[in-house]
């Protein structure tokens, strides 16, 4: 059962350089979330997606792209890579919360992240 | 807004101490309260949960409580193992999960 698979693990990318950060699951979840963390600031939310065709920002969409074509992947794109966008990024999936659950929100499952180098 | 305010880290203890990770928030309405673990090199896992006030959410050892009279979720476990070192997150979700918000995280080491 794999999960939440995240590729790749590292990169090392040069200011101003593109690249597409990829998130799979096979869960057939319909929540898909990117998070950055960052050391003393927890995870931050990017982006978001409710389903495929559908996204959203999160708490610090800048520099960052995302689409959802399909139920399992979620990719994200830095269009041109800055130096404050080093991080180590995650991404999560859940089922959205079930109809009668009132106030019940699905915990998330995480993939093992990608740790991300710009210089 | 929603927010989520957990107590800093490191936390150093010799193993079979008592631990426990403060926890706090601020929300509107009924969110859910988690606790992730984080372990080197790895993504987060939850931990445990709890859906509603008085609820006490439990996995490993590990216990919670949702006091929404203080608006805390502390985390406690009567005897730490080494094992246990790692990150710990507390995180809230409302309206259907929908942008989770953790605290900054807290490191725990544990000796031997």
């Amino acid at each position: 059962n794999a999960g939440v698979t995240q590729t790749p693990k590292f990169q090392v990318l040069k200011t101003g350089q593109s690249m597409t950060l990829q998130c799979a699951q096979d869960m057939n979840h319909e929540y898909m979330s990117w998070y950055r963390q960052d050391p003393g600031m927890g995870l931050r939310l990017i982006h978001y997606s409710v389903g495929a065709g559908i996204t959203d920002q999160g708490e610090v969409p800048n520099g960052y792209n995302v689409s959802r074509s399909t139920t399992e992947d979620f990719p994200l794109r830095l269009l041109s890579a800055a130096p404050s966008q080093t991080s180590v990024y995650f991404c999560a999936s859940s089922p959205l919360a079930g109809a009668g659950e009132r106030g019940y929100n699905q915990p998330q499952h995480f993939g093992d992240g990608t740790r991300l180098s710009i210089l | 807004g929603n927010s989520v305010t957990q107590m800093e880290g490191p936390v150093t203890l010799s193993e079979e101490a008592f631990l426990t990770i403060n926890c706090t928030y601020t929300a509107t309405g009924y969110p859910s309260l988690f606790w992730y673990v984080q372990y080197p090199g790895e993504g987060l896992q939850l931990l445990l949960k709890a859906t509603k006030a008085d609820d006490k959410g439990s996995n490993k050892g590990f216990e919670a409580t949702y006091r929404k009279e203080t608006t805390s979720f502390h985390l406690e476990k009567g005897s730490v193992q080494v094992s246990d070192s790692a990150v710990y997150f507390c995180a809230l979700s409302k309206d259907g999960g929908f942008k989770t918000i953790f605290g900054a995280g807290t490191r725990l080491f544990v000796k031997a």
